[in-house]
């Protein structure tokens, strides 16, 4: 099956400074991949839809400056935290689609990664 | 209101018992439908999906889609303790990538 991994799987951090995730699909190219937050007990919330070569899209609510997404390579995209807050802790999910793929277009999702903002 | 709403839950079932779980949900134009598992500090992994209106089987797990009421089902026959996890349903439109997912419920399966 298609793997998606997730670098680093914990971080914890001190107010003001900025935190990079790396996203990764190890056995298929992914042209698209996709950020999400998610609280405990609460669902994945969409912050972003990474595209690549190109900028991504935020949804509504979410700050672009503040949560930088790059995705340079068709296996690779990362998202910074930066001047991370208390308020940012939280489970960082991200997914990658399959370039091409079926009509269904389904979404693999990486094991998540957890920030700490002490 | 929630484009998805999935009550979180505790559910807590003795082994062996059928554990049954369900959305709804607000936007009649979705079309596919899934179901995801995750366990504690880990990613979502597809379990099933489902395209439009009908019913799905895969092994111990049913979906169930009913269109007409905005309602969809997840069910698990001879519950395991391996089962134990969050389950989160999802959907999304046709000629859309975005998911909308669930809150999810938690799911205790007690040996």
């Amino acid at each position: 099956g298609a793997v998606v991994s997730q670098h680093p799987s914990r971080v914890i951090c001190k107010s003001g400074t900025s935190v990079k995730i790396e996203c990764r699909s190890l056995d298929f190219q992914a042209t698209t991949m996709f950020w999400y937050r998610q609280f405990p007990k609460q669902s994945l919330m969409l912050m972003a839809t990474s595209n690549e070569g190109s900028k991504a899209t935020y949804e509504q609510g979410v700050e672009k400056d503040k949560f930088l997404i790059n995705h340079a390579s068709l296996t690779l995209s990362t998202l910074t935290v930066t001047s991370a807050h208390p308020e940012d802790s939280s489970f960082y999910i991200c997914s990658a689609k399959p370039s091409g793929g079926s009509s269904y277009n389904e979404q693999f999702f990486g094991p998540g990664t957890r920030l700490t903002v002490l | 209101q929630k484009e998805v709403e999935q009550d979180p839950g505790p559910l807590s079932v003795p082994e062996g018992a059928i554990v049954s779980l369900n959305c709804t949900y607000s936007n009649s134009a979705f079309q596919y439908f899934m179901w995801y598992r995750q366990y504690s500090r880990k990613g979502p992994e597809l379990l099933m999906y489902t395209y439009s209106s009908g019913n799905k089987e895969d092994g111990r797990f049913t979906a169930q889609v009913d269109k007409s009421s905005k309602y969809i089902s997840l069910f698990i026959r001879d519950s395991q303790p391996s089962d134990s996890a969050t389950y989160l349903c999802a959907m999304k439109l046709s000629n859309d990538y975005k998911l909308s997912f669930g809150a999810g419920t938690t799911v205790t399966v007690r040996a």
